[in-house]
């Protein structure tokens, strides 16, 4: 069964760093996705991405994130200066179209570290 | 605002049934999720229902939705070990909005 792909697993990266989580979503979707969960914590929203612009985004998403597809299946999730509360788990999600009816399927997710 | 609630824990013992219990806020709630995590691995979609719709069923896998309560359950019948995990509910709020709400997780430890 076609399932998203992210890397690396685990990233470690100084504080005030820029970071870059990347992301291969199944091949025919066309609506990706970004949440976080930092540990002990909900699975949050951070951003949509469709037709190669953000739908929508969270108040978490500052100008400090950005989401790009540098090319037809890549994904990518870039920091530009991390902070410590930026450490948290990352999941990439992508779906077919926008319906409902049409659930996010996951990757398993980048553990960012920030020291 | 949005919110998604779930009990933390849940223990069974093995060949019992589980029951995940759901609450929410959103009454515009268009579609609800259920997604397990075992250790290490990410979320994987187990079941969904449409909001106008009470039950579902697949499998071992029961969802009840009591729209006018608000509140989402997750039978598992026949709980095996292998079904240890935790488990997230989730909302998709309206039919404006593309994201997730998730609930806290619980957490069902089955038990020989």
């Amino acid at each position: 069964e076609p399932e998203v792909t992210q890397t690396p697993s685990h990233q470690v990266t100084q504080m005030g760093q820029e970071v870059i989580l990347r992301c291969v979503p199944i091949s025919n979707h066309l609506y990706f996705y970004w949440y976080r969960q930092i540990l002990g914590q909900k699975v949050e929203f951070l951003v949509s991405f469709y037709n190669n612009e953000i739908s929508e985004k969270s108040e978490i998403f500052d100008d400090q994130f950005s989401v790009e597809r540098p090319d037809g299946s890549n994904f990518t999730l870039k920091i530009r200066s991390t902070k410590l509360e930026d450490s948290a788990m990352y999941f990439c999600a992508s779906k077919l179209n926008r319906g409902g009816n049409q659930p996010q399927h996951f990757g398993d997710g980048t553990r960012l570290s920030i020291l | 605002g949005e919110d998604v609630e779930q009990s933390l824990f849940l223990s069974v013992r093995e060949g019992d049934s589980s029951v995940i219990n759901c609450t929410y806020t959103d009454s515009s709630s268009t579609y609800l999720y259920w997604y397990k995590q075992e250790p290490g691995a990410g979320l994987q979609l187990l079941t969904y229902i449409f909001s106008n719709m009470d039950m579902k069923q697949d499998q071992r896998l029961t969802v009840l939705l009591n729209k006018k309560d608000k509140h989402l359950s997750l039978r598992i019948a026949d709980t095996q070990t292998g079904d240890s995990a935790i488990y997230f509910c989730a909302e998709s709020p309206s039919y404006n909005t593309d994201k997730l709400i998730f609930g806290t997780g619980t957490r069902l430890q089955v038990f020989p």
